[in-house]
């Protein structure tokens, strides 16, 4: 069936620089799309969501980007601290599955 | 945090006892799912519920069984606890059949020895 998948299972990147954690998904009739943040020992919790008719979307210190032509969401998150490593899931609207997740580390 | 509470938050069991976890929410929202989360593997939906005494199986519900016979509540049980079901389980809320609009508790680790 259609599911969610994203493109690494890891990334580390130093403190204060931007990361971008990628996702890409195959069912074309989602509408709506989510980033969750997982944190060691905690339940999932909601960072920021997209509709399908939108491109952009900007949070606090967050971006998440749509692209409906290759089916590629991203999750670009500015100046990462310490307080940003955390497992990061991508879901969409049509589905009850979650990728394996990207592991964020950041190093100081 | 939205209102949900997983209970207990922590247990070890032996292979073959029954063991049942407890979501309690008060947000009466409408459906409420249960995952198991391994390495490796992500969040996999068990069975989710979409409303009072209506259930239904998700991707890996062998060897589990749900009732839900209050908004509030979502139980989830292991008739028979094996050593494969040794996870970490999560209940999730929403408001819609969307479950990407989930709110999730803070998790049980399970640990079947």
């Amino acid at each position: 069936g259609e599911s969610v998948g994203l493109h690494l299972p890891t990334l580390s990147v130093q403190e204060g620089d931007n990361s971008i954690i990628n996702c890409a998904y195959s069912n074309s009739a989602s509408d709506y799309f989510i980033w969750y943040k997982q944190e060691s020992g905690k339940g999932p919790q909601f960072i920021i969501d997209i509709r399908s008719n939108m491109d952009k979307r900007q949070g606090q210190r967050v971006t998440v980007l749509l692209n409906k032509t290759v089916k590629h969401l991203s999750l670009q998150i500015a100046a990462t601290q310490p307080g940003d490593s955390a497992v990061y899931f991508c879901a969409e609207s049509n589905d009850m599955r979650f990728g394996a997740g990207t592991r964020l580390t950041v190093k100081p | 945090d939205a209102g949900i509470t997983q209970s207990p938050r922590h247990k070890v069991t032996e292979t073959g006892t029954p063991v049942t976890l407890r979501c309690h929410q008060t947000e009466n929202h409408r459906y409420m799912y249960w995952y198991r989360q391994d390495p490796g593997h992500g969040l996999r939906l068990i069975h989710y519920s979409y409303g009072v005494k209506d259930t239904d199986k998700g991707e890996v519900s062998d060897g589990y069984s749900v009732s839900r016979s209050k908004t509030e509540d979502f139980l989830l049980t292991l008739e028979s606890a094996t050593s494969s079901q040794t996870s970490v389980y999560f209940c999730a809320i929403s408001e819609s059949n969307r479950v990407a609009e989930a709110f999730f508790g803070q998790g049980t680790r399970l640990t079947v020895v």
